[in-house]
């Protein structure tokens, strides 16, 4: 079965500052992947998402996410920190041929300090 | 993409009542989808509506507690059955075509007193 690992329940960064944000996923083939960020009484929203080809993914918001398959990890990241990117991140894997019925890990719940 | 309208957004009910929770999408879509979010965690999938027959749940969700119809491949409804407080949660209706990304709904918020 399929799984997912979000090591860090919450994490704080000043704005301005660099973020990761880990994931780890158990999938026995190549998954798709994706971040979604969830702010406080709304629905999800997609940062980005990998299916396949370059590793390196870029997003919305100026993020982007590395797909690293000998560390089943698929890391988000972003240079610079805005106040408004406070959120709750969720990484979920979908499986090959319903890549939309998704598992999610338990989720990364980020502060910004000004 | 889909635009997902989920109604109600949010219903505080009495315990041993039932709640049924629309999702309506703004075109044709393979798959539907409903999850649970618990106060404070993840989502977790209740079940696939498959259209025109019954919904395929997953470990630890009956269709006697969530029964759910798709009669068409816009439209989708969840129910919560002989509601207890343990079942107050945000309930998400997502969609998405075949290996595509899942697109939510805004949820619905539910409590139950």
């Amino acid at each position: 079965a399929q799984s997912v690992t979000q090591p860090d329940i919450h994490i704080t960064v000043s704005e301005g500052a660099s973020l990761e944000l880990r994931c780890n996923y158990s999938y026995g083939a190549t998954p798709y992947l994706f971040w979604y960020v969830q702010s406080p009484g709304q629905g999800l929203q997609l940062l980005l998402k990998y299916f396949s080809g370059d590793t390196l993914v870029q997003g919305i918001k100026g993020f982007e996410a590395e797909f690293k398959r000998s560390q089943s990890s698929f890391n988000l990241r972003k240079p610079s920190v805005h106040w408004s990117d406070a959120a709750e991140y969720f990484c979920a894997v979908g499986g090959t041929g319903t890549a939309s019925k998704l598992t999610f890990g338990t989720g990364t719940r980020l502060q910004v300090t000004l | 993409s889909a635009v997902i309208s989920q109604k109600p957004s949010r219903d505080i009910c009495q315990r041993g009542t039932s709640l049924t929770i629309q999702c309506q999408v703004d075109s044709q879509v393979t798959m539907m989808f409903w999850y649970r979010q618990q106060p404070g965690q993840s989502l977790t999938l209740i079940a696939t509506a498959n259209q025109g027959s019954e919904a395929t749940y997953e470990s630890g969700f009956v269709i006697d507690k969530f029964p759910i119809s798709r009669p068409n491949l816009t439209f989708s409804t969840l129910t919560v059955s002989n509601m207890s407080p343990e079942d107050s949660s945000i309930y998400l209706c997502s969609v998405g075509r075949v290996n595509t990304e899942a697109f939510f709904g805004q949820g619905t918020r539910l409590t139950v007193v």
